[in-house]
């Protein structure tokens, strides 16, 4: 099946530091990248949706300028979390869609990040 | 707003016996269900999926089956393994065009050994 890449599995920063997640599809072109919040026992929370060489589209709620999204190519997209707190601390998680797929959409294996 | 619900947070099953996990849904626009299964700490894996113009469809081990006139879907695991522990999410979405996916609440499958 398609694979997703997401990088790092794990990141611990300061408060007020701004830290940068990358979503890689190694084996098909994504036009479209999802990033997901997830809370412990909890649903994943869809944060935007990605699309290559556009800006992103954010859910209600979710703060652009807190968290930046680039997707700059078929099979690339990031998300920065800007001066980050501890509040922001949680699971993240990107998925991809493949171009001529259907709404599948493959995942990465997740980001754990820690504020301190 | 519309949403995507499951009837049970838990189910433990006996190893060796079937598992069916439920979900309900709200969104009478959606025509697309996906099943996926979260490990603990990993992304979610992909597993089978329906469109609406179906009310079974089979893979491996998994049958989904989808009852639109009580707007209901449902996850069959037939002999389940200790691997099959792990949380699993039903999704709907639309088909056409760039639809994004909504996920329920999740249901933790605990197999017995």
């Amino acid at each position: 099946g398609a694979v997703v890449s997401q990088h790092p599995s794990r990141v611990i920063c300061k408060s007020g530091t701004s830290v940068k997640i990358e979503c890689r599809s190694l084996d098909f072109q994504a036009t479209t990248m999802f990033w997901y919040r997830q809370f412990p026992k909890k649903s994943l929370m869809l944060m935007a949706t990605s699309n290559e060489g556009s800006k992103a589209t954010y859910e209600q709620g979710v703060e652009k300028d807190k968290f930046l999204i680039n997707h700059a190519s078929l099979t690339l997209s990031t998300l920065t979390v800007t001066s980050a707190h501890p509040e922001d601390s949680s699971f993240y998680i990107c998925s991809a869609r493949e171009v001529e797929a259907k709404n599948i959409q493959y995942f990465g294996a997740g980001t754990r990040l820690s504020v301190l | 707003g519309e949403s995507v619900g499951l009837h049970l947070p838990t189910l433990s099953v006996q190893e060796g016996d079937n598992s069916i996990i439920n979900c309900a849904y709200s969104n009478s626009a959606s025509d697309y269900f996906i099943w996926y299964k979260q490990e603990s700490g990993k992304g979610p894996q992909f597993i089978i999926d329906i469109r609406s113009n179906m009310d079974k469809r089979q893979g491996q081990r998994v049958t989904v089956l989808l009852n639109k006139t009580v707007k209901h879907l449902s996850l069959q695991i037939a002999a389940t393994q200790p691997g099959d522990s792990a949380v699993y999410f039903c999704a709907e979405s639309q088909v056409g065009g760039y639809q994004k996916v909504t996920f329920g609440t999740g249901t933790k499958l605990q197999v017995i050994p």
